[in-house]
């Protein structure tokens, strides 16, 4: 699976968007980004995941650029119960490998 | 459906003690994953299974280590003999083999051997 950089950490104001980066420069074509939280003492919580085209669902949308080399998750109104580690995947939809392997996260900590 | 359920919630043991995780994943998913969690090496995937069969255990750190699965409903992490360095949370989480593969974590057992 493609390798992933996140910035460590982010800082964001309630009610205000939070524009979460992810770089995967070695994607390969058949490779999906996915985007899983982690809140505090929680298992994680998966948000979003795409191919290509921009997503969009009840939590986030995501969007990928068009050499789908980076992509940006995006939580339209933060709130506080958004502070998490924010972990970017990118792996094989197929394969036969089911692996989700995380890395280090970005913090994010939305402040009031 | 209750989510994926974890027990016990926190084990505190003393070094070489036997320890068992258990855990129960969501109705009707065919996967069952076993991870670990620790400040220094984050979180790694120790083991997998898919209708109840193990698929890949490159994670399981040694031999002190076993899962089994003896059936859907139902899957045990055992530790024997424990080590303080085994201290970490360790969590459940499973998944259908649909298209979205999206994995569903329970919410985990704080471990902590003495």
């Amino acid at each position: 699976d493609a390798k992933t950089t996140q910035p460590p950490s982010m800082d964001c104001a309630e009610g205000r968007a939070a524009n979460l980066p992810c770089n995967h420069s070695t994607i390969s074509g058949n490779e999906y980004v996915y985007w899983y939280r982690q809140i505090h003492s929680q298992g994680p919580q998966y948000i979003i995941h795409g191919l290509k085209n921009n997503e969009t669902n009840e939590m986030a949308s995501l969007i990928i650029t068009e050499d789908r080399k980076s992509s940006t998750l995006i939580l339209p109104h933060a709130t506080l119960r958004d502070t998490a580690v924010y972990y970017c995947i990118v792996r094989a939809l197929q394969g036969g490998s089911e692996k989700l392997v995380f890395g280090k996260g970005t913090k994010l900590t939305v402040n009031p | 459906d209750a989510g994926v359920i974890q027990s016990p919630r926190h084990e505190v043991t003393e070094m070489g003690q036997e320890v068992t995780l258990r855990c129960k994943p969501i109705s009707g998913h065919d996967y069952l994953f076993w991870y670990r969690q620790t400040m220094m090496r984050g979180l790694e995937l120790l083991i997998y299974f898919n209708n109840n069969v193990p698929i890949d255990d490159s994670g399981m750190p040694e031999d002190r280590f076993s899962a089994k699965m003896p059936n859907a409903s139902f899957s045990t992490l055992k530790i024997q003999p424990s080590e303080p360095r085994d201290s970490a949370v360790y969590f459940c989480a499973s998944s259908l083999s649909s298209g979205k593969n999206e994995q569903f974590f329970g919410p985990g057992t704080r471990l902590t051997v003495l």
